[in-house]
């Protein structure tokens, strides 16, 4: 089964940093991969979506990168915000629905 | 806007008790599921509907049931079957086949459930 892993669990940052957040999967066959926010007590919000052929997106000071071949996504957060400070979560299809990660907690402090 | 609405945002069982959580959607949308999340656990898919009067079972559906006779609607009953009810709902929906033709999945602001 495929299996989603997300590091760090959590992580704190000064404003202005750039950061990457990581997300693993165990089976390289994957359709596309979704990178979602979720802020507390709230649903997810689809962030960013890379088909299996595109090697990166990019929306606004969010780029998320693809590399199939030795299963990991990365989520780059430029230039940091403490709005940013929420949730994040990578899932990918596997079946009728989404595998997702356990998220990383990320805490942007001014 | 298009979107997906659940209610009630928190609620309360007692032992014993059936509840049924609320989901509605306004995105022309074919499939709906329901997620369950609880602390350092991730989302688990309880279940899933592809089509209107069909739905499959996910990886944690005992003591659960749902059912789909509108394409706008997908309502989840928790039973007393369920022993440990207490987590955080959500419900999503994609364009049918959404998963695999790219198109992002959409959820809910979820139902926080909580035993009294």
């Amino acid at each position: 089964k495929q299996e989603v892993t997300q590091i760090p669990a959590a992580l704190s940052v000064p404003e202005g940093e750039n950061l990457v957040l990581n997300c693993s999967f165990t089976d390289s066959a994957i359709y596309n991969l979704q990178w979602f926010r979720q802020d507390p007590g709230k649903g997810l919000t689809s962030l960013l979506l890379i088909q299996s052929s595109q090697r990166e997106q990019t929306s606004g000071r969010l780029n998320a990168s693809l590399d199939k071949s030795s299963g990991r996504s990365t989520l780059y957060i430029a230039a940091s915000q403490p709005g940013d400070s929420a949730t994040y979560l990578c899932a990918v299809p596997s079946g009728y629905a989404l595998n997702f990660g356990k998220g990383t907690s990320l805490l942007v402090t001014p | 806007d298009g979107g997906i609405t659940q209610s009630p945002k928190y609620l309360f069982r007692k032992e014993g008790q059936n509840v049924t959580l609320s989901c509605e959607q306004n995105l022309n949308h074919d499939a709906m599921y329901w997620y369950r999340q609880d602390p350092g656990q991730g989302l688990r898919l309880i279940y899933y509907s592809q089509i209107v009067n069909d739905f499959q079972k996910g990886d944690i559906a005992e003591g659960y049931s749902v059912s789909r006779e509108k394409k706008e609607s997908f309502p989840l009953t928790v039973t007393s079957a369920q022993k440990n009810p207490t987590a955080f709902y959500l419900c999503a929906s994609s364009i049918g086949q959404g998963l695999y033709s790219n198109q992002p999945q959409h959820f809910g602001d979820g139902t926080r459930l909580s035993i009294l």
